[in-house]
């Protein structure tokens, strides 16, 4: 199946820094893009939509001057958590859906914030 | 109320027992539905995806869809050790994958040798 990958796989930082998770679809291209946070032992909740070339849309309560998303190409979403707290440890994951109908996730970014 | 139901479990059966995982939902928007599987600390992985109610099989895996009674159901066959892992009920309002989904809470299920 088609391939959805994440770079880096685990991250920890201090409070305060910023972290930026890349999400990449491997054999396809992606217009859009979905970026999901899920906390231990709990579902994929969704953050925000990642368009190519347009503003990403964010789901309520999500702060879009913390959570940073950039689709500069059909290929590469950019997640960059602004000014990280210990409240955003998560593991971060991002989607893509192809053209046969399917939505594949890439296999998730642990991050901690000490 | 939550717009999809799923129970958490955990869910504990023998090897080569049938599996039955389901989902219930609110919204009767939703028209395309889907099993993920996630191990831990991994991506969730696309098992089966279907529109239409009825069932659709995929080796060991059967998918049912009940539209009128806003039900959706995975079976799994023989089930393995290695089928050890969270099942995740999604479903989208469009029928488009590119739709967003909404994912059930998740049912941990076991697979004792």
């Amino acid at each position: 199946g088609a391939v959805v990958s994440q770079h880096p796989s685990r991250v920890i930082c201090k409070s305060g820094t910023s972290v930026k998770i890349e999400c990449r679809s491997l054999d396809f291209q992606a217009t859009t893009m979905f970026w999901y946070r899920q906390f231990p032992k709990q579902s994929l909740m969704l953050m925000a939509t990642s368009n190519e070339g347009s503003k990403a849309t964010y789901e309520q309560g999500v702060e879009k001057d913390k959570f940073l998303i950039n689709h500069a190409s059909l290929t590469l979403s950019t997640l960059t958590v602004t000014s990280a707290h210990p409240e955003d440890s998560s593991f971060y994951i991002c989607s893509a859906p192809t053209s046969q109908d399917t939505q594949y996730f890439g296999p998730g970014t642990r991050l901690t914030v000490l | 109320q939550k717009e999809v139901e799923q129970d958490p479990g955990p869910l504990s059966v023998p090897e080569g027992a049938i599996v039955s995982l389901n989902c219930t939902y609110s919204n009767s928007a939703f028209q395309y539905f889907m099993w993920y599987r996630q191990y831990s600390r991994k991506g969730p992985e696309l098992l089966m995806y279907t529109y239409s109610s009825g069932n659709k099989e995929d080796g060991r895996f059967t998918a049912q869809v009940d539209k009128s009674s806003k039900y959706i159901s995975l079976f799994i066959r023989d089930s393995q050790p290695s089928d050890s892992a969270t099942y995740l009920c999604a479903m989208t309002r469009g029928y488009s994958s590119a739709s967003k989904i909404i994912f059930g809470s998740g049912t941990r299920l076991s697979i004792r040798p």
